[in-house]
């Protein structure tokens, strides 16, 4: 079984701040983890995502994030929040094999407003 | 246009009907899957699908029925909606990979916001 745990239903950063948006995971395999971002209205889309590898991975629009296994974390992070980042962060996790791989456990999500 | 269309985009019901929600891709993804999204719960899948004519249930299937009849459709039926179902849904589709799972990146559609009154 697995679960994702994202602290913080809400959080609000200055434009031109750190943006850290916290992910707790349990997996009873080796995890791979993914960050998605939704903006109003629209589905969900891959900001990131830790296979294998690099425990630091880099994605789309400035942000990365850390793969801690012992902290079982996968905090995501960028240095300078921009306006355009206001929206839901979801956190999720599968596991390796070819048959859990295939389902994503999400966190319940984090909501990111950047003001001016 | 390619990629992956949800219809209806919003849908209002009256709790007892049936319900189709429907979820077309046209990347000839093997794997597609519903979830459903609720305050607080981030998404739970609701049923996932390997390839035409194999479904498999999710962590939340009660109420819902699916089918894949074509790798391109895989509708979403509610056969008696109830309140509990309002919701917003959302589907999504990844390809089958030949040799390791790396890359199984889920790709969703826009969301169907479903209120059952």
């Amino acid at each position: 079984a697995q679960s994702v745990t994202q602290l913080g239903s809400h959080v609000s950063v200055s434009e031109g701040a750190l943006v850290l948006l916290r992910c707790n995971y349990s997996s009873s395999v080796p995890p791979y983890l993914f960050w998605y971002v939704q903006y109003p209205n629209q589905g969900l889309q891959l900001l990131l995502k830790y296979t294998t590898g690099a425990t630091l991975v880099k994605g789309i629009n400035g942000f990365e994030a850390e793969f801690k296994k012992s902290e079982t974390s996968f905090h995501l992070t960028k240095p300078s929040a921009h306006m355009s980042d206001a929206a839901e962060y979801f956190c999720a996790v599968s596991g390796s094999s070819r048959r859990a791989a295939r389902q994503l456990t999400f966190g319940s999500g984090t909501q990111l407003t950047v003001l001016p | 246009d390619a990629g992956i269309t949800q219809s209806p985009r919003y849908k209002i019901t009256e709790t007892g009907r049936q319900v189709t929600l429907m979820c077309h891709q046209t990347w000839s993804h093997s794997y597609m899957f519903w979830y459903r999204q609720d305050l607080g719960h981030g998404l739970r899948l609701i049923y996932y699908s390997a390839a035409a004519d194999i479904t498999d249930k999710g962590e939340v299937p009660d109420g819902y029925v699916v089918s894949r009849s074509k790798t391109e459709n895989f509708p979403l039926t509610l056969e008696s909606a109830t309140r509990s179902q309002t919701s917003v849904y959302f589907c999504a589709s990844s390809e089958r990979l030949a040799g390791g799972v790396e890359g199984h990146e889920q790709f969703f559609g826009p969301g169907t916001r479903l209120t059952v009154l």
